[in-house]
């Protein structure tokens, strides 16, 4: 079974709705990470959270919000999607016990498109 | 401000070729530089590198930093079709006011193997 899973796999949405992207961890890290990856602009990280009651702003994160339900949860939301929203979206989670290998651990991605 | 540059962007080379990927960073006392290999999926963990110069080895891929030209390559012996996917590139920053060591990315090298 997968450590990190995301729903859904794939979505196609219009522009204004709500779309919430899941992502629950299986590993007990208590870092997780919300990144999205479109061509030529690698990944960029949207939001992260260390723990239940932290969450802290990425480089992009107008357009989104996040929840962070349980230590193995953490969900993103786009609250009025957009097509340039349009991407493949990735949760990520680490463990700050791993003696400095700072090793994220990705989800299969989920590729939204808004049209 | 911090800076990671992969190079080069893409690469195309027949089965059996030697390939060597960069990784350039611009990141004042970086802790560690980490590659990744993404196929058609999410981005799956290679090699972590410190400024200790050790060469990491796994296969057909070694990777080494160069702590004096702030620069990291990947080699892939005797490449295979399978080899065929984005080669991810992430250094982790020190610990200072507003980073929490979130990873710094680069945009990746996209290598084709051919038959």
């Amino acid at each position: 079974d997968a450590d990190v899973t995301q729903t859904p796999r794939n979505r196609i949405t219009k522009t204004g709705k709500r779309i919430m992207l899941e992502c629950s961890q299986t590993k007990g890290h208590d870092r997780m990470y919300w990144y999205r990856q479109d061509p030529g602009l690698g990944l960029r990280l949207i939001y992260y959270s260390f723990d239940v009651k932290d969450i802290n702003k990425g480089e992009i994160s107008d357009g989104y919000s996040v929840s962070r339900q349980a230590q193995a949860k953490f969900s993103l939301s786009l609250e009025s999607a957009i097509p340039n929203q349009t991407a493949l979206y990735f949760c990520a989670t680490s463990d700050p016990r791993d003696r400095g290998r700072n090793e994220q651990f990705f989800g299969p991605g989920t590729r939204l498109t808004v049209l | 401000e911090d800076k990671v540059v992969q190079s080069p962007l893409s690469l195309v080379v027949h089965e059996g070729d030697t390939v060597t990927l960069n990784c350039s960073y611009e990141v004042t006392n970086f802790r560690s530089l980490l590659w990744y290999k993404q196929e058609k999926k999410a981005p799956t963990f290679l090699f972590m590198l410190t400024s200790s110069g050790i060469e990491k080895k796994s296969g057909r891929l070694s990777s080494i930093l160069d702590k004096k030209e702030l620069s990291s390559i990947l080699n892939i012996t005797a490449t295979q079709t399978g080899d065929s996917a984005i080669y991810l590139c992430a250094v982790v920053p020190p610990e200072r006011a507003g980073n929490n060591r979130k990873l710094i990315w680069g945009l990746g090298t996209s290598l084709a193997v051919n038959p």
